[in-house]
């Protein structure tokens, strides 16, 4: 059973392209993560959501938009895709509070690449 | 200055060596310290979760953490061409009750069999 999955996991498209990636955990968290990790492996956290409410949100373009429709989704729409936002986008989620017991659960990525 | 420093490698070892993997931060304010572990076209998975300084250890893994100097490390000891990951450091902190974290560009290791 995946902890959180995410679709699709590869996704190639032209420049101007709107895509969306989705992603849900079967985990009973309450907060979930979007990251990019670009070509030098480097994991920056883009937005966070705690029981569907935004809680961080990054320098991220308004081009990106989070959708939490409920605790266990979170979805990621991108408007005019540019060359730039190739790189790989991992959903996560994790308990909110203190201590080991808020592990944050990585899923297994979704490679866009923008031509 | 990045919040968190990690040498990206790549490190190449023999099948059986210690490893050491470092990270250093800036941040006095990170509480909780971790290391993750990532195969090539997966996601990270924990490997170690501390918040206070000293060792802790668990199998072949040892994190050790020295918030006096700001800096962490993993070893691995007996090391496996299982091993052969990207590690990735990373620190928590908390604000308003929700985690913020900061991960290390991460360190690519290779054991050689």
């Amino acid at each position: 059973d995946t902890a959180v999955s995410q679709t699709p996991k590869y996704l190639v498209t032209q420049m101007g392209n709107d895509k969306s990636i989705k992603c849900e955990q079967n985990l009973g968290h309450d907060t979930m993560y979007w990251y990019k990790q670009d070509s030098k492996k480097f994991l920056k956290i883009m937005f966070s959501y705690n029981n569907k409410e935004l809680i961080i949100n990054e320098t991220v373009p308004n081009r990106f938009s989070p959708k939490s429709p409920d605790k266990a989704h979170l979805n990621l729409h991108i408007n005019s895709l540019e060359l730039g936002d190739s790189a790989v986008y991992f959903c996560a989620s994790s308990h909110t509070g203190t201590g080991s017991g808020n592990t944050i659960y990585f899923g297994e990525g979704s490679w866009l690449t923008v031509v | 200055q990045k919040e968190v420093e990690q040498d990206p490698g790549p490190l190449s070892v023999p099948e059986g060596a210690i490893v050491s993997l470092n990270c250093t931060y800036s941040n006095s304010a990170f509480q909780y310290f971790m290391w993750y572990r990532q195969y090539s076209r997966k996601g990270p998975e924990l490997l170690m979760y501390t918040y206070s300084s000293g060792n802790k250890e668990d199998g072949r893994f040892t994190a050790q953490v020295d918030k006096s100097s700001k800096y962490i490390s993993l070893f691995i000891r007996d090391s496996q061409p299982s091993d052969s990951a990207t590690y990735l450091c990373a620190m928590i902190i908390y604000s308003g009750g929700y985690q913020k974290v900061t991960f290390g560009t991460g360190t690519k290791l290779q054991v050689i069999p």
